[in-house]
């Protein structure tokens, strides 16, 4: 069965360091995207990155980088600079596409918190 | 701003009771997503229609159900509602990425529902 794992439940970061928030993946298909999005406390769901299965590069998105590496089927994410506003729960997300369908999967969430 | 809105913001209901949760997609966007994001279940996918068609379903309850309809907008209905069925209740709607290559889900910035 599909699966999105993130063993970080809760992460720290000094302002301006980087961090890494961790991702694995479990699929079948060959075709298929990996999103990260940020949900501050307000509630809503903000899109921060998008990775495809067949893509060769990794995605880069301002201060937010994935880091793809599918044979281990991992996509972590890499925020360089960690602003206070960074503060919120970040969600890896996968979504399959089929001819007939597509479904979106996410992860448990991290929590990381900036601190000045 | 995503472009997906949802009405009502808040919405405070008794068991027992229905109610109705309203999207409205992005302009051109023929697909529709529903999530729920509870505390214990994290961001579950409930269903997906595109261009007024049922085409995936999660784990979505059978007191629940939803349509699309000829306007693209879509309405998520909860009935008999239990105290376990509060929750933030999110809409995406994203364009066909089979056709268009762009793979992003826009999220509606949610529904809160509590049921007491």
């Amino acid at each position: 069965a599909q699966k999105i794992t993130q063993t970080q439940p809760g992460m720290f970061v000094q302002e301006k360091e980087a961090v890494t928030l961790d991702c694995t993946y479990d699929t079948s298909d060959q075709s298929y995207g990996l999103f990260w999005y940020k949900q501050p406390s307000s509630g809503e769901m903000i899109f921060l990155i998008y990775q495809g299965s067949y893509d060769e590069q990794n995605a880069t998105e301002g201060r937010y980088s994935l880091n793809f590496q599918k044979a281990r089927k991992s996509a972590n994410l890499v925020i360089s600079a960690s602003q206070l506003g960074d503060s919120a729960m970040y969600f890896c997300a996968m979504r399959e596409m089929k001819t007939s369908y597509d479904k979106v999967i996410f992860g448990p969430g991290t929590s990381l918190s900036v601190i000045p | 701003d995503s472009g997906v809105t949802q009405t009502p913001k808040h919405l405070i209901t008794a068991t027992g009771q229905r109610v109705t949760l309203r999207c409205s997609p992005r302009s051109g966007d023929l697909s529709v997503y529903w999530y729920q994001q509870s505390l214990d279940q994290g961001l579950q996918f409930l269903i997906q229609y595109y261009n007024g068609e049922e085409r995936a379903k999660g784990n979505i309850l059978e007191r629940f159900s939803a349509q699309q309809f000829p306007d693209l907008h879509s309405e998520l209905n909860l009935s008999s509602l239990e105290l376990g069925d509060s929750a933030l209740y999110f809409c995406a709607s994203s364009v066909d990425p089979h056709t268009s290559g762009d793979y992003e889900q826009y999220f509606g910035p949610g529904t809160r529902l509590t049921v007491t």
